[in-house]
């Protein structure tokens, strides 16, 4: 149990597109999501978090209406990356948290963004 | 900002060997909890050990708590060539809301 999806698991579009990526709890109802990026051979730094029905919390020095995170219900969240630009390629990893008082996040396989 | 320092940024093993890696953190947490991940991929999650546990046993791995001295390691038994990988530990501080932290990896080559 405890999968987590997201698609696409890569995209490749040209500067000034917007690509939305989506993220799925498939076998448990995700109280909060979460977004990380990460540069290669680097860490995962936290962009934002999302509970189910509210609005995201985003780290500091993540730009809110560049990554629009919506998390929609239980199960979905996504995030748009507007207006992308190379500086953006990266790789985005989501996950989910159970409720009911369980504290383990389960991440998804990622998706690798390039912007040309 | 990054609160787990993993040590040593890379190791290189062969295989059936032990492999021992180390988290240390600043703040109190919740718990802490160690991931793997295959280049370019996602995380998996390996263990989570909370506050009050020392010890904590899951198939060849084992993870050991002190919260005393702010550290963790994360020991993988008989390693095997399919274990290379990078391992991250992450912190669930007190007060961050179950928002993890990570370290910056170690990087396990395990030689067949």
């Amino acid at each position: 149990g405890a999968v987590v999806s997201q698609h696409p698991s890569w995209v490749i579009c040209k500067s000034g597109t917007s690509v939305k990526i989506e993220c799925r709890s498939l076998d448990f109802q995700a109280t909060t999501m979460f977004w990380y990026r990460q540069f290669p051979k680097q860490s995962l730094m936290l962009m934002a978090t999302s509970n189910e029905g509210s609005k995201a919390t985003y780290e500091q020095g993540v730009e809110k209406d560049k990554f629009l995170i919506n998390h929609a219900s239980l199960t979905l969240s996504t995030l748009t990356v507007t207006s992308a630009h190379p500086e953006d390629s990266s790789f985005y990893i989501c996950s989910a948290r159970r409720g009911g008082g369980y504290n383990e996040q389960f991440f998804g396989p990622g998706t690798r963004l390039t912007v040309l | 900002s990054q609160q787990g320092e993993e040590d040593p940024q890379a190791l290189s093993i062969q295989e059936g060997e032990n492999a021992t890696m180390n988290c240390s953190y600043k703040t109190s947490i919740n718990n802490l909890q160690w991931y793997r991940q295959n280049s370019g991929r996602g995380l998996v999650h390996l263990i989570l050990i909370r506050s009050n546990e020392r010890e904590k046993h899951s198939g060849r791995l084992r993870v050991t708590l002190d919260t005393s001295k702010k550290s963790s390691s994360l020991l993988i038994t008989a390693s095997r060539a399919a274990d290379t990988a990078s391992y991250f530990c992450a912190t669930d501080a007190i007060g961050a809301n179950s928002k993890l932290t990570f370290g910056k990896g170690i990087t396990l080559s395990v030689r067949p």
